[in-house]
């Protein structure tokens, strides 16, 4: 089985603070995509890498970074975090077809206070 | 723009009756379209695809799709609702956007099943 897991399920930060989510998949997969998820607006997608080093901003990239060093793992960094930031967070990853279906983690949610 | 709608924030239905969670889509060329299902505090499971060939896609739990071109819907549904299946459902879609593939998702439709 497609294996996706992020780092923390639940995680507490205080505003300003550098803050990493993690996340590792173990089947080879291409693309890698963070989102956040929040009430009455579904998911948004923040960032999502195609491959190694590459990443192109998703629609709602401010406040965000990402790095993708190896082929398993993609992180989200929020620079400096903000209370608007708090939210479920959420990485997925597929191959490089459009036609696959992208397997998602646990969720990390994240408060911000 | 291409996107994907769910018109619907939430769905109530009795348990045993049929149910439908409704989505419509615009995209550019051919659409592949996904559902997928959130119970609380975990992550989005793959419910079922359409790609190509017969309209109605049959998934995971019984649910079934059924994809309409000239609507471009692509609407969830199951002949008899279970209690278990409460949770959120998504509906998404892969377009192509500077020669990548992205998946973009409806703002979700919660279902409500009643004993």
């Amino acid at each position: 089985d497609v294996k996706v897991t992020q780092s923390s399920r639940y995680l507490v930060k205080r505003t300003g603070e550098k803050v990493f989510l993690e996340c590792v998949q173990d089947m080879d997969h291409e693309n890698m995509f963070w989102y956040r998820q929040d009430p009455g607006l579904g998911l948004r997608l923040i960032y999502f890498s195609y491959d190694v080093k590459m990443k192109e901003k998703g629609d709602i990239p401010e406040g965000y970074s990402v790095s993708r060093e190896k082929k398993e793992r993609f992180s989200l960094i929020l620079e400096s975090a903000s209370t608007n930031q708090t939210s479920m967070y959420l990485c997925a990853s597929k191959t490089g077809q459009g036609f696959t279906e992208a397997f998602f983690g646990q969720g990390t949610r994240l408060t911000v206070v | 723009a291409q996107s994907v709608a769910q018109p619907e924030d939430q769905v109530n239905v009795a348990e045993g009756n049929p149910l439908t969670v409704k989505c419509t889509y615009s995209v550019s060329g051919n659409p592949y379209l996904f559902w997928y299902v959130q119970y609380p505090n975990r992550g989005l499971q793959f419910l079922l695809k359409y790609i190509t060939g017969d309209n109605l896609v049959k998934g995971s739990y019984g649910f079934e799709a059924e994809f309409n071109k000239s609507q471009t819907s692509f609407h969830l549904k199951k002949p008899s609702a279970l209690v278990s299946d409460s949770a959120l459902y998504f509906c998404a879609v892969t377009i192509r956007r500077g020669g990548y593939n992205k998946l973009i998702f409806g703002a979700g439709t919660r279902l409500a099943v009643h004993p």
